[in-house]
């Protein structure tokens, strides 16, 4: 079954901690991104990756890290510096290109205790 | 950031009506996508437009491209209680594109049996 996966589903965690959220995919998808929901908003980008060892920051990145060593994973690490950090977190991927289609995980929630 | 005008921001329905949704911009899109998100997961992909005057359907859903590239419309028709759940459009810019999408706010979407 090809598809994204996203663990854990809820992870709780103390406010001072860094805490990473964990994004695979087996679609041989090139592009990947990683978005923050809150209630009743949209989706806002905190960052994408293109391409393997490279990667750009969205509109919300502070507080927020990445990485893209394999084409298969995008990690996302919720850092101490990030001010208010519960929220959904959706992880994305695409073929490359500029106009192409993204499909999601099913999300993790974190919430900060 | 960019920012897509969706609207309506919710509907609550009764069960058989047709439902109308949209999106605006005063930026041109070149491509225009519609999700639709249940509640604690991922978005799923429902149609992706690509020409300006597209009309796609998927079963009871119908969405358009508007001609000025501005604009995108999405129907349901005879809604069933499954149809619940959160719809988003989403874009790509035509100019200065990097693979970003661009959301809308999304429309909650109720429906009574």
């Amino acid at each position: 079954d090809g598809g994204i996966t996203q663990s854990p589903k809820y992870l709780f965690r103390k406010e001072g901690q860094n805490v990473t959220l964990s994004c695979e995919q087996n679609l041989n998808h090139d592009a990947m991104y990683w978005y923050r929901q809150d209630p009743g908003q949209g989706l806002r980008l905190i960052y994408y990756s293109q391409i393997v060892n490279d990667f750009q920051k969205g509109d919300i990145a502070e507080g927020y890290s990445v990485s893209r060593e394999k084409k298969e994973s995008f990690p996302l690490t919720v850092t101490s510096a990030q001010k208010n950090p519960t929220a959904f977190y959706l992880c994305a991927s695409s073929t490359s290109g500029a106009y192409n289609e993204q499909f999601f995980g099913p999300g993790t929630r974190l919430t900060v205790l | 950031g960019q920012q897509l005008n969706q609207s309506p921001q919710s509907m609550f329905i009764q069960e058989g009506e047709d439902v109308s949704m949209n999106c605006t911009s005063s930026s041109i899109f070149n491509t225009w996508l519609w999700y639709k998100q249940d509640p604690g997961e991922g978005p799923v992909l429902l149609i992706a437009l690509y020409k300006a005057g597209e009309l796609t359907s998927n079963g009871r859903l119908t969405a358009q491209f508007g001609i000025t590239r501005k604009d995108s419309f999405l129907n349901i028709s005879a809604s069933i209680p499954s149809d619940v759940g959160i719809y988003f459009c989403a874009g790509h810019l035509l100019s200065g594109n990097t693979g970003k999408l661009i959301f809308g706010q999304g429309t909650t979407l109720q429906v009574k049996p």
